[in-house]
């Protein structure tokens, strides 16, 4: 699977968009794009995923360049809740199903 | 509805103690993985059943390490004669299908068990 790389932390006031960027320079063609996060003292929790279009569901939009390249997550109005480490996945279809986590993106939102 | 819980919550064990870690998937749900975390990293793959067959231990990190899930429902990650290095959070995942079908491939994860050897 893909390599990814993730900013290690970043910060969003309360009630703005959180963007966290994701690159993912050696993804191949029939690669997903999987988006996690992981609120101190719980499981990872799912957010979104795509292959080559943008998605957007009651959680997130993600939004994936034309050359798969990288992405950005769009949080649109974070809220203190949000304040998580996110992690950037690319899994291939028919392979184990296993995740491979990186170190992920640690993001404070602040009041 | 209920997720995916996992007990104990919390464990501490002595060096050379082995240890057993549960796991109750969501009713139903095909495939089940373990996950090991160290603190501050990302969680580590460690195994994967379809059911109850083990199609994947490549992450099991020793021969210490041993997973099983005879009824295909309920998993046990059990660890012998535990070494500091073991010191991490266990986490539980579960996903409706085989791993084949990718759109309904989420994968739902426990709270996880923390354990600390001594």
């Amino acid at each position: 699977d893909a390599k990814t790389t993730q900013p290690t932390s970043m910060d969003c006031a309360e009630g703005r968009a959180a963007n966290l960027p994701c690159n993912h320079s050696t993804i191949s063609g029939n690669e997903y794009v999987y988006w996690y996060r992981q609120i101190h003292s719980q499981g990872p929790q799912y957010i979104i995923h795509g292959l080559k279009n943008n998605e957007t569901n009651e959680m997130a939009s993600l939004i994936i360049t034309e050359d798969r390249k990288s992405s950005t997550l769009i949080l649109p109005h974070a809220t203190l809740r949000d304040t998580a480490v996110y992690y950037c996945i690319v899994r291939v279809e028919g392979n184990t199903g296993k995740l491979i986590f990186g170190q992920g993106t640690t993001l404070q939102v602040k009041p | 509805g209920a997720g995916v819980s996992q007990s104990p919550r919390y464990k501490v064990a002595k060096r050379g103690q082995d240890v057993a870690l549960r796991c109750d998937p969501i009713s139903g749900h095909v495939s089940l993985f373990w996950y090991q975390q160290a603190l501050g990293q990302g969680p580590e793959f460690l195994t994967y059943f379809q059911n109850e067959a083990q199609l994947d231990k490549s992450g099991l990190p020793s021969d210490r390490f041993f997973a099983e899930r005879p009824e295909g429902s309920v998993s046990t990650l059990k660890i012998q004669r535990t070494q500091q290095e073991d010191s991490a959070v266990y986490l539980c995942a579960s996903s409706l299908v085989g791993t084949s079908i990718l759109q309904l491939d989420t994968q739902y994860f426990g709270p996880g068990t923390r354990l600390t050897v001594l």
